[in-house]
């Protein structure tokens, strides 16, 4: 059966410091994987999607990059880490979402910048 | 600019009441789906529509698609207290993207 693992569930960084998230598959070949932030009490905001290894889409301009080393694995950085970084951050992954298949989330990683 | 819109943004019901959930987007889709979201977790897919149906059941739950309104309503009945989640809907919206509304809070009172 296919899982995502996502870690860590927690994090506390200051201001300025580097980050790294990570995100990985199993189960599944060629997922389309995605990055969501959710700021308290709100949607979820499309970060970054990638439907192929080294493949990488933007949504929105910001402190944050996303890379796809292999296959299943989705990584989520930052050089420098801003106060407005500060949110809950979701993995997940799909095979086709136009053939109307679900996407499935990791647990999340709840990042505080200090 | 944000494809789907749920609304109310929180509702509170008492258990054993049934909970109504809406969502209206924007452009046209090929299907419609729901999640649901227990506090600080990730979602949970709940159930899926496509553009060619007008409704669905799935236990508990009743989903319907107006495609001429561009709108969907999500239907818990007898509610129970562990429904109490989020509840997002979500559109093809482009290319391989999930476009999530920015969700209903659902409380329901044992």
């Amino acid at each position: 059966s296919q899982t995502i693992h996502q870690w860590p569930a927690t994090l506390v960084q200051p201001v300025g410091s580097p980050l790294s998230l990570e995100c990985t598959v199993e189960g599944t070949s060629n997922p389309n994987l995605y990055w969501y932030r959710q700021a308290a009490g709100r949607g979820l905001q499309l970060l970054f999607y990638s439907v192929g290894i080294g493949q990488i889409s933007s949504e929105v301009p910001q402190n944050l990059s996303a890379s796809r080393p292999q296959d299943r694995q989705f990584i989520l950085s930052s050089k420098k880490l801003l106060l407005s970084d500060s949110g809950f951050y979701l993995c997940a992954w799909s095979v086709d979402i136009l053939l109307g298949l679900e996407a499935f989330f990791g647990q999340g990683t709840r990042l505080t910048v200090v | 600019s944000q494809q789907g819109e749920e609304d109310p943004q929180a509702l509170s019901i008492q258990e054993g009441e049934n909970a109504t959930m809406n969502c209206s987007y924007k452009t046209s889709i090929n299907n419609l789906q729901w999640y649901r979201q227990n506090s600080g977790r990730g979602l949970v897919h709940l159930i899926l529509i496509r553009s060619n149906e007008r409704e669905k059941h799935s236990g508990r739950l009743r989903v319907t698609l107006d495609t001429s309104k561009k709108s969907s309503s999500l239907l818990i009945t007898a509610s129970r207290a562990a429904d109490t989640a989020s509840y997002f809907c979500a559109t093809d919206g482009y290319g391989q993207n999930f476009v999530f509304g920015p969700g209903t809070r659902l409380s329901v009172l044992p």
